[in-house]
């Protein structure tokens, strides 16, 4: 079992929705959370990092950790067709030597 | 915000031959790098740490005599893919760490051996 679990898609929605990501996580221990967004040929972005569970905003985005169930997400209100790309869940768990762990990500495409 | 510049953002070499890509923060200290290689349509696989003035640590797997890193300053690291082959092509990532959240990647290195 991979430490932290994302699905591949693609996930395809319609310009103006809302997309929702998800990962799983199976180390209790993790602490830190990120959000990156990686478009083809491009190094990751970073969009999101949190640290407890809970909601946090940033414009269009909303990152949300719920340590209970070890589950993490990120949603994109009013999506548009520049947010096509794919989206990585990371955590930094403890111990780790400062070595991030990645989800597979999630290929996102909005259409017009 | 912080800023990390990869180059090149692109090579072709012939197999055999030697590549160099170099990875610098621009506008902090990076103690730390990361080197990541990631096929397409898969997620980044870490190659190996890259700590300030000492030896790299590799990840499992990875051939510490083919993936030569270099961290001599604390703004510059370098990766060397030596006698390069076919199988190495892939697309090629740095990373620096500032904080618990704060890390930044580079624009990525498509290599291409032919």
């Amino acid at each position: 079992q991979k430490e932290v679990e994302q699905d591949p898609g693609p996930l395809s929605v319609p310009e103006g929705a809302i997309v929702s990501l998800n990962c799983t996580y199976s180390n209790s221990a993790f602490q830190y959370f990120m959000w990156y967004r990686q478009y083809s040929r491009k190094g990751p972005e970073l969009l999101m990092y949190t640290y407890s569970s809970g909601n946090k905003e940033d414009g269009r985005f909303t990152a949300q950790v719920d340590k209970s169930s070890k589950y993490i997400s990120l949603f994109i209100r009013d999506s548009q067709p520049s947010d096509s790309a794919t989206y990585l869940c990371a955590s930094l768990p403890p111990a780790a030597g400062n070595k991030l762990t990645f989800g597979g990500g999630t290929r996102v495409l909005v259409k017009p | 915000g912080a800023v990390v510049s990869q180059h090149p953002s692109w090579v072709i070499c012939k197999s055999g031959t030697s590549v160099k890509i170099e990875c610098r923060s621009l506008d902090f200290q990076a103690t730390t790098m990361f080197w990541y290689r990631q096929f397409p349509k898969q997620s980044l696989m870490l190659m190996a740490t890259s700590n300030e003035g000492s030896k790299a640590t590799y990840e499992q797997g990875v051939e510490k005599d083919k993936f030569l890193i270099n961290h001599a300053s604390l703004t510059l690291s370098t990766l060397t893919v030596t006698s390069a082959h076919p199988e190495d092509s892939s697309f090629y990532i740095c990373s620096a760490r500032q904080g618990p959240g704060g890390y930044t990647f580079g624009s990525g290195t498509r290599l291409t051996v032919v």
